[in-house]
C-alpha cells in the first residue's frame, strides 16, 4: 500500500524568504498531486506530476518529482501572506482506481 | 453551475437521524469520490465509483452508504451516525483512463453529529 509522508506538518514562513514542503512514498507512484486547502474550504489543484524529473511552475510555487528518490518538493519563492494554506500531496498508483493516497498536510503562515 | 457541487454544505443531525448527501459534477468526468476530512487526521477516501460501478470500499462502516445513480451523481446517506462521524465531507471527480486523473474536488459538506 502507498504511503506519503510530508513535511514539515507547520511551516511559519517570513515574507521574502524561499522554503520548501517535502512529500516521500513508500513505493512506486506513477502520479503525484500537490493541492492547497484553505481553512474551512475545498481542495484546489495545484500541480499534477506525471514523471521523472517533472517540473512545473506556477507564480511562486514550484513542484518537482524525483521519482527514483521517490520524493517530491513543492519550493516557495519569496513567500507572501496570500500563501498561507495547508499544503497537501498525494500519489497515485495507476492499478488504484485513482485512488488518491493523501499526506497529512504542511500547514503554512506566512506573516511579515 | 460549473465543476463539482455539493450540498447542503452544511448539516446537523442528531444520532438518530437519516440525511443524505448529494454531489454532482458538471466536467463529464466517469469517476466519483467520497472523502472524509476530520481534525488532525490525514483525508481518507471512502468511496469509489468509476463507470457507476462501486470499486473501492475503503473498510467504511454500513452507517454511510453510498449511491450512483449516473456519472453526474453521487449521493452518501448518512442513518445512526456516532459524533465521531462529524468531519468535512468531500466528493470529487476525475476522468478514468486519463493521462493525469486529476480529481476536482467540492466545496464540501461540513457535517456535525449531536
Amino acid at each position: 500500500e502507498l504511503k506519503v509522508e510530508q513535511n514539515p506538518l507547520f511551516l511559519s514562513m517570513q515574507e521574502g524568504k524561499n522554503y520548501t514542503i517535502y512529500c516521500n512514498y513508500s513505493t512506486t507512484s506513477d502520479r503525484l498531486y500537490w493541492y492547497r486547502q484553505d481553512p474551512g474550504k475545498s481542495l484546489e489543484s495545484l500541480f499534477v506530476l506525471l514523471s521523472n524529473g517533472a517540473v512545473k511552475q506556477e507564480g511562486r510555487l514550484m513542484a518537482s518529482l524525483d521519482t527514483k528518490a521517490r520524493l517530491s518538493t513543492l519550493h516557495i519563492t519569496a513567500a507572501v501572506h496570500d500563501l498561507s494554506a495547508t499544503y497537501f500531496c498525494a500519489g497515485m498508483t495507476t492499478d488504484s482506481w485513482g485512488k488518491l493516497q493523501f499526506g497529512a498536510g504542511t500547514q503554512v503562515v506566512v506573516t511579515p | 453551475e460549473t465543476g463539482v457541487t455539493q450540498t447542503p454544505r452544511h448539516l446537523v443531525m442528531g444520532m438518530t437521524n437519516k440525511k443524505s448527501l448529494k454531489c454532482e459534477q458538471h466536467l463529464g468526468h466517469n469517476a466519483m469520490y467520497w472523502y472524509k476530512q476530520s481534525a488532525k487526521k490525514p483525508l481518507e477516501l471512502m468511496f469509489v465509483y468509476s463507470l457507476e460501478e462501486r470499486v473501492e470500499n475503503n473498510s467504511v462502516p454500513s452507517r454511510f452508504s453510498p449511491e450512483c445513480p449516473n456519472s453526474s451523481h453521487l449521493f452518501l446517506h448518512l442513518h445512526t451516525l456516532q459524533p465521531e462521524d462529524s468531519a468535512l465531507y468531500l466528493c470529487a471527480s476525475s476522468q478514468a483512463g486519463s493521462t493525469s486523473y486529476e480529481q476536482y474536488f467540492g466545496p464540501g459538506t461540513r457535517l456535525t453529529v449531536t
